[in-house]
């Protein structure tokens, strides 16, 4: 079965770096595009970006771009996000989800908590 | 702001139906029959309840329903349930460079 799993809670400093993995399995990897959202606390969802894990060929949305990263492995079957540059602002929930068609978003990892702070 | 409008709460009764509303404009929900509608219950993931307007995944209840009227798209649960009270979030597709849209989600109280 399609299962996406996503790596655990971070706590970063403000100007640091995170990297979030989104592993998947239970499909071909290069099949479908994977996408990110992230919800700050007490927020609503936020779209971050997309990547094509044939190719890795990106697409992010207008106010990361220059910010955020999204890579794949291809022998492992995941997708990173790197998010650079943070601020408190960017403290929420990190989501990543297989792509089945243009907004539908099939199979969901569990989240990752990060957390911005001094 | 979010680029969809949503209200940002609703709330119903156990048995009664309620419809939320997704406003975008023709440059999104209205240029392309591509608005899902996902459920998000506290600590939890999002899951698709309708895409394509009115596709309904497998295992998803046919108390949930959708459709699309120019620029606003609704999503429809009939016969509420307890489990229903969620937050529900509509996104639209909105072109190559934009891509998508997201509304700022519905709470909703049974």
């Amino acid at each position: 079965q399609v299962q996406v799993v996503q790596s655990g809670a971070e706590l970063k400093r403000p100007g640091a770096s995170v990297n979030i993995s989104c592993t998947t399995s239970g499909y071909t990897f290069t099949t479908y595009y994977i996408h990110w959202v992230r919800q700050a606390p007490g927020q609503g969802l936020e779209w971050i970006g997309i990547i094509n894990p044939s190719g890795g060929r990106t697409t992010y949305a207008e106010k990361f771009q220059g910010r955020v990263s999204l890579t794949t492995d291809t022998s492992t079957n995941t997708v990173f996000l790197a998010l650079s540059s943070l601020r408190s602002e960017d403290t929420a929930v990190y989501y990543c989800a297989r792509i089945r068609s243009l907004v539908h978003y099939d199979y969901w990892g569990q989240g990752t908590l990060v957390t911005v702070s001094s | 702001q979010s680029a969809l409008t949503q209200p940002a709460s609703l709330s119903g009764s156990l048995g009664q139906s309620i419809t939320i509303s997704c406003t975008g404009t023709n440059s999104d929900v209205g240029s392309y029959n591509l608005v899902s509608w996902y459920q998000q219950h506290p600590g939890r993931a999002p899951q698709v309840i309708i895409y394509d307007v009115t596709e309904r995944p497998s295992g998803v209840s046919n108390r949930f329903s959708g459709s699309k009227s120019g620029n606003t798209a609704s999503l429809t649960i009939s016969g509420l349930q307890a489990e229903d009270e969620a937050d529900y979030y509509c996104f639209s597709y909105a072109g190559s460079s934009t891509f998508e849209v997201i509304g700022g989600g519905t709470r909703l109280t049974v």
